[in-house]
This record gives structure tokens, sequence and C-alpha cells, in this order.
């Protein structure tokens, strides 16, 4: 039923404290990956993006980490406010279309 | 606004009646997607548009749902027949070819 989607991961930190969020993603021949925040009511938003000829990124007080060998992704939130709450997914380029394929989110919550 | 935009943001059917929901992209955007998001989870891909012709759609897509984009600038997104597993976030993206912006999305809840 519906509630067994309410079961996202859950990720808490203290204001000010660094965030971890992984993902693993699915598709070995995937050659870009995007990472966005959900807000409750609002759709994805985006954060940071990295290629596959890349293993990471960095923006303003996020970086994005790839490792192609297991698969997996991460996203890094430096001083975490707690502006930061919300929904984080991962996100796969899925073929010649460029549609997306997310992964499971995870709940980002920021206790002040 | 120069962003995506959905409408409308929230609608209630009855179980057996049709929606119809727009998308307007961003102007010079290509490329526009529908995702369908249930609670909980990540959006899942419906159908994609490239200018006018649609270039691939989704077995989520069943034979009730219908896309159109017909001058390759809005998208419509019908779904006949409503039943109560279609209530879920309707999300629109479009694309200039990387990266992606969504819209709002349109919250459908069949009753």
């Amino acid at each position: 039923g519906e509630s067994v989607g309410l079961h996202l991961p859950t990720l808490s930190v203290q204001e000010g404290d660094n965030s971890i969020i992984n993902c693993a993603y699915s598709n070995s021949a995937s050659d870009y990956f995007i990472w966005y925040k959900q807000e409750s009511g609002k759709g994805p938003q985006f954060i940071i993006d990295i290629r596959s000829n890349m293993d990471k990124r960095q923006g303003q007080r996020v970086t994005v980490l790839l490792n192609k060998t297991v698969k997996h992704l991460s996203l890094q939130i430096a001083a975490t406010q707690p502006g930061d709450s919300a929904v984080y997914f991962c996100a796969e380029n899925g073929g010649a279309t460029n549609k997306l394929i997310f992964g499971t989110g995870t709940l980002l919550a920021v206790q002040p | 606004d120069t962003g995506v935009s959905q409408d409308p943001r929230h609608k209630i059917t009855k179980r057996g009646q049709n929606v119809t929901f727009r998308c307007d992209p961003i102007s010079e955007h290509n490329r526009l997607y529908w995702y369908r998001q249930t609670l909980g989870q990540g959006p899942e891909f419906l159908t994609y548009f490239q200018n006018e012709a649609q270039l691939e759609k989704s077995r989520l897509l069943s034979d009730r749902f219908s896309a159109e984009r017909p001058k390759g600038s809005f998208s419509t997104l019908e779904i006949q027949r409503t039943e109560q597993g279609d209530s879920a976030m309707y999300l629109c993206a479009s694309s200039p070819g990387y990266g992606y912006t969504f819209g709002s999305g349109t919250r459908l809840t069949v009753v």
C-alpha cells in the first residue's frame, strides 16, 4: 500500500555538520549523473551533476563523488543548514533520449 | 517567470472521469518529458517529446494515457477513465539537450 513508500532512508544531522548521502546506480553505461533536491509539494531542483569521465566535482557547499567501479554516487553537503532539509535523489541518464532514471530518495533532516 | 509551468497544481477527480494536465516548458527547450511520482518514490519516466514528435513511451503509459505536444511548445497529458492507482504527482521537465528543469507538478487525487 501507500505506507510502504513512506519508509524513505533518513539521514538526521545537526546544523553545521557535514552530510553525506549515498546512491547506487544501475547501468554501467550511464554517462551523466545528477543530484536533485525535492522539497514537499515541489518538483525536483537541480543541485549538481557529473559526467562519467570525472570522479569528483565541487559546487558551492556541495561535492559529488562518482565511483564507476562499484556504480556508486555520493553527495556531500558541507555545513548543513536547516534549509537543506528535503528529499535528495540521484538520477542517471538513461539512453539516447536522455530520460532520467531516479534512485531511491534519502530524506535529510537537519536539526537546529 | 521563465521556468516550467504546470497547470493545475492540484486535481481531485472521481474514478472513471477523464483529466487533462498542461505543461508549458522553457521556450527555447526542444525536449519535454513527463514523469509520474508516487509518495516516497523517485519520479518514473512516462514519455518524451523532441519538438512535436513523441519519441519514447514507457510501459507505464497504458492506453488510457495520451500525451501531445502539437506545436512543439506546450504539452498536454490526458488520463481517461481514471483509477485510484493513477493518484500521483505528474511532473513535466524540459531540456535544451543536457540538463533538465522540472515544473512543480500536478498532484492528482482519484477518489
